[in-house]
């Protein structure tokens, strides 16, 4: 069964520094998420992504914040100059069309900023 | 205020047994999608069902069903006898379908399921 995978599991930063979180999404999808989840907290949408553009973003998707589809199959999230509260699960997800019945979510890269 | 409530932060079942988590949801749009995710240990989130709201029956997806009262804006999950594997944090969330195609999902806080042998 096709899945979404995220690399890394896990990744230890310093605060300033820039991390690049990457996900490969289900081949024939062509929406894009990412979502995080404060530890303990709800998971909270962070910016969607189609046609090599963002279609909507929240307010925690400032700046700091920008996504990427480097190539067909990557899709990545870099946080520039990261802050202890970037520390989260950040959850990629894919679905095939705009009004999905159901996201395929990845397993997750657990970011930890010290 | 909320548009996802789930007011039951922890649940525990016995195993084999059913077991039902709420959850209440607000919203003024007619057009709307409820979920249900499972979030086990390993942290990964695992969609389980999907209600739509102009479906007229409950959606069912094995020994997961969701009881949609529509009247009451609730779509509780019901999972049917409880497996030790069902344990786990489930979250509920709200697509709300507005003109123009704003389908950003609100997440409720969660409710853990702890199933007793």
């Amino acid at each position: 069964e096709p899945e979404v995978t995220q690399t890394p599991s896990h990744q230890v930063t310093q605060m300033g520094q820039e991390v690049i979180l990457r996900c490969v999404p289900i081949s024939n999808h062509l929406y894009f998420y990412w979502y995080r989840q404060i530890l303990g907290q709800k998971v909270e949408f962070l910016v969607s992504f189609y046609n090599n553009e963002i279609s909507e973003k929240s307010e925690i998707f400032d700046d700091q914040f920008s996504v990427e589809r480097p190539d067909g199959s990557n899709f990545t999230l870099k946080i520039r100059s990261t802050k202890l509260e970037d520390s989260a699960m950040y959850f990629c997800a894919s679905s095939e069309n705009a009004r999905p019945l159901e996201q395929y979510f990845g397993p997750g890269t657990r970011l930890t900023v010290t | 205020a909320q548009k996802i409530t789930q007011t039951q932060p922890g649940m525990f079942v016995q195993e084999k047994e059913a077991v039902t988590l709420d959850c209440t949801y607000d919203t003024s749009d007619q057009s709307y999608g409820l979920f249900w995710y499972k979030q086990p240990s390993s942290g990964e989130m695992i969609f389980l069902i999907y209600q739509g709201s102009y479906d007229e029956q409950n959606a069912t997806e094995g020994r997961y069903s969701l009881n949609f009262q529509k009247a009451r804006k609730s779509a509780n999950l019901v999972i049917s006898a409880s497996q030790l594997g069902d344990s786990a944090m489930y979250f509920c969330a709200m697509r709300e379908g507005q003109v123009g195609g704003s389908y950003i999902p609100t997440f409720g806080r969660g409710t853990s399921l702890i199933v007793h042998p």
